[in-house]
């Protein structure tokens, strides 16, 4: 079956403008969570969504936005880019509300690249 | 909070010789236990996981991880190793129950000939 697919794979973007990227889970997943991977802070949880609602959510500021549609597909937001906000952005997609007991998937991320 | 520690940022080894990565994890409740493969320019792969039960867990591509309760610990080893092991590793860990993970800042590992 297909896996985690994220769109677009690269972007560049400058500072000040807002990006959206897309993450469709694997079929019947209906648990999206997102995560940023800079060098410098390695990998960091963003948000989690189930079921079109947030269920957790990162230290980052409200720059960072997301959300869920009824197909499962989602979304991150983020405005007023910085030079920071550089960085690799994944998604991982798992099958239900206890879905840690089950195998986070994750695509292979959208590198973003804010000058 | 729980937080993940992994000791070696990298580890040079040569091919068919034995690895252990090592994590190290600290938390109030009681955890789930992971560990990924980053290759380059790609996603995270999960080679194993520790739920509960057996403490030796085993996983993909002959990789194998050993939870200690006692000294917090979850380290990865392989008795041989091969050039295509040659990526990043990381450990990470979960709330039981809860979805987000927290991860360690990886170990590069790196095969010579």
């Amino acid at each position: 079956k297909a896996g985690v697919t994220q769109t677009p794979r690269y972007l560049i973007k400058t500072r000040g403008q807002q990006v959206t990227l897309s993450c469709s889970p694997i079929s019947g997943h209906r648990s999206v969570s997102w995560y940023q991977q800079t060098p410098g802070q390695g990998l960091q949880f963003l948000f989690e969504y189930f079921s079109e609602t947030q269920r957790n959510k990162g230290n980052f500021p409200g720059r960072f936005s997301g959300r869920q549609f009824s197909n499962s597909r989602s979304e991150m937001n983020v405005s007023t880019l910085e030079l920071g906000d550089s960085a690799l952005y994944l998604c991982a997609s798992s099958v239900g509300q206890s879905g840690i007991k089950t195998e986070a998937f994750f695509g292979q991320g959208t590198r973003l690249t804010v000058v | 909070a729980q937080s993940v520690t992994q000791l070696d940022s990298q580890v040079p080894v040569f091919e068919e010789a034995p690895v252990e990565l090592r994590c190290n994890y600290s938390s109030s409740v009681s955890v789930y236990l992971f560990w990924y493969v980053q290759y380059p320019n790609q996603g995270l792969q999960l080679l194993l996981k520790y739920l509960s039960g057996s403490t030796l867990v085993k996983g993909i591509n002959g990789f194998e991880a050993e939870f200690n309760k006692s000294q917090t610990s979850f380290h990865l080893r392989k008795p041989s190793v091969h050039i295509s092991d040659t990526a990043e590793y990381f450990c990470a860990v979960s709330d039981r129950g809860a979805q987000k993970l927290v991860f360690g800042q990886g170990t590069r590992l790196t095969i010579n000939p």
